[in-house]
């Protein structure tokens, strides 16, 4: 059964580097998510991409995020200059047109020191 | 801002038995509910939902019922095993089906003992 997956499973940076997280969606989704969960606290939504634009977006998701699909296939977030608080789990997910739950990848853990 | 409340941050039960799990919803304008699965280090699994047309939904051993007048939902979980341990969360969205950003509770952690 295909599966959302996300790399690097965990990314340890210094605080005001700029981290890419990658997610490869499963090949007939057509919307794409991003969210994370804070150590003890909800899963939150970020960003929604379809059709090569941003859909939606969260207060989370300031100046400093982004987020492509340069060839795609790869989706990815990017921090330009990451915060402590930045530090978190985040998901990647998808979903078909017109499907009735979106498939989240296992995450990667970014600490930011 | 807690639009979706998961009040018991922690439930326990024996094998065998029914599990209630329990979800609370603010927003009026949610019309489509999923609960997803959380094992550590692992994303969320989806298990079930329910549009808001309906008050049950059932499939093998879960069901979810809506109570759209009290902006309540559950999740039983009968029989209950032990593989059944993990991270429960509610979630919630406004665009009649999972496409759009889902709000989500903080979880409820089950654990049921052998």
């Amino acid at each position: 059964e295909p599966e959302v997956t996300q790399t690097p499973s965990h990314q340890v940076t210094q605080m005001g580097q700029e981290v890419i997280l990658r997610c490869v969606p499963i090949s007939n989704h057509l919307y794409f998510y991003w969210y994370r969960q804070i150590l003890g606290q909800k899963v939150e939504f970020l960003v929604s991409f379809y059709n090569n634009e941003i859909s939606e977006k969260s207060e989370i998701f300031d100046d400093q995020f982004s987020v492509e699909r340069p060839d795609g296939s790869n989706f990815t977030l990017k921090i330009r200059s990451t915060k402590l608080e930045d530090s978190a789990m985040y998901f990647c997910a998808g979903e078909t047109s017109g499907a009735t739950t979106q498939y989240f990848g296992p995450g990667t853990r970014l600490t930011v020191l | 801002d807690q639009q979706v409340k998961q009040n018991s941050p922690s439930l326990s039960v024996q094998e065998g038995r029914i599990s209630i799990l329990n979800c609370d919803y603010t927003n009026s304008m949610f019309d489509y509910f999923l609960w997803y699965k959380k094992y550590p280090a692992e994303g969320p699994t989806f298990l079930i939902s329910i549009s808001s047309i309906k008050d049950k939904n059932e499939d093998g051993r879960f069901t979810v019922f809506l109570n759209k007048s009290a902006k309540h939902l559950s999740l039983h979980i009968v029989p209950s095993q032990p593989g059944d341990s993990a991270v429960y969360f509610c979630a919630a969205s406004r665009y009649g089906g999972s496409q759009g950003n889902l709000i989500f509770g903080k979880g409820t952690k089950l654990s049921v003992k052998p």
